[in-house]
């Protein structure tokens, strides 16, 4: 099985920063990498997919990038609405959709 | 408009079954897969398994193979999930998801499950 982790579990910034988040796997997946943000009691929102596509209505300030183990989710200048937890997930380890361990991004 | 609206909140006691569902509209039912993700209180999120409306074609994460049943009926443009004996540990927030290519486009907004005697 293909294991995601995720660096850092715990992030702690300001408006105004800008923050990095990293996926590695366990084995290569191509671009077949997904973000996804949770807020408190609300279903994940899609990010980002095929490691860098922004996902249509997704503030321009997110961006992804890699390929093969090691990926990030970069977000440029941090909003008050960007405090969540984000989690990475590879499709390409069909059916097999493994999720990182998440990522909770709080503030400083 | 794209939506998957899942059934409500559910409290059972241990040994009960249960099927919660999730239903499918503003899109072609048959024609994308659909997915079940498991989050525990205060925890990440796991792939439990998808099933494809059209051929009505089955995976399961191996984690939850035999633990849950996965179907659809997609003259109603409904997939479902459900338990033949439900234990403490299956309480958790459950959510339904669109696959598109390489992504999880669309969620509902969850079935939170409590199982407690």
């Amino acid at each position: 099985d293909i294991q995601l982790t995720q660096s850092p579990s715990f992030l702690s910034a300001s408006v105004g920063d800008r923050v990095t988040i990293t996926c590695r796997a366990s084995q290569g997946i191509s671009s077949y990498l997904a973000w996804y943000q949770q807020k408190p009691g609300k279903a994940p929102k899609l990010l980002i997919y095929a490691a860098s596509t922004l996902q249509s209505g997704v503030p321009s300030r997110f961006s992804g990038s890699g390929s093969g183990t090691e990926f990030t989710l970069t977000i440029s200048s941090l909003q008050p609405e960007d405090f969540a937890t984000y989690y990475c997930q590879q499709l390409n380890s069909y059916p097999l959709y493994t999720f990182g361990q998440g990522t909770k991004l709080e503030i400083k | 408009e794209v939506q998957l609206v899942q059934s409500g909140a559910e409290v059972k006691k241990p040994g009960e079954s249960l099927k919660i569902s999730c239903k499918g509209s503003g899109y072609s039912f048959t024609s994308y897969w659909i997915g079940w993700v498991r989050q525990m209180p205060g925890k990440g999120l796991e792939w439990m398994g998808i099933i494809y409306p059209g051929d009505s074609d089955t995976r399961y994460s191996p984690s939850f193979q035999g633990q849950v049943t996965i179907s659809a009926d997609k003259s109603i443009s409904t997939a479902y999930l459900q338990w033949s004996s439900l234990k403490a540990s299956d309480t958790a927030m459950y959510y339904c998801v669109r696959r598109l290519n390489g992504c999880f486009d669309y969620w509902g907004q969850g079935t939170l499950v409590t199982v407690s005697s």
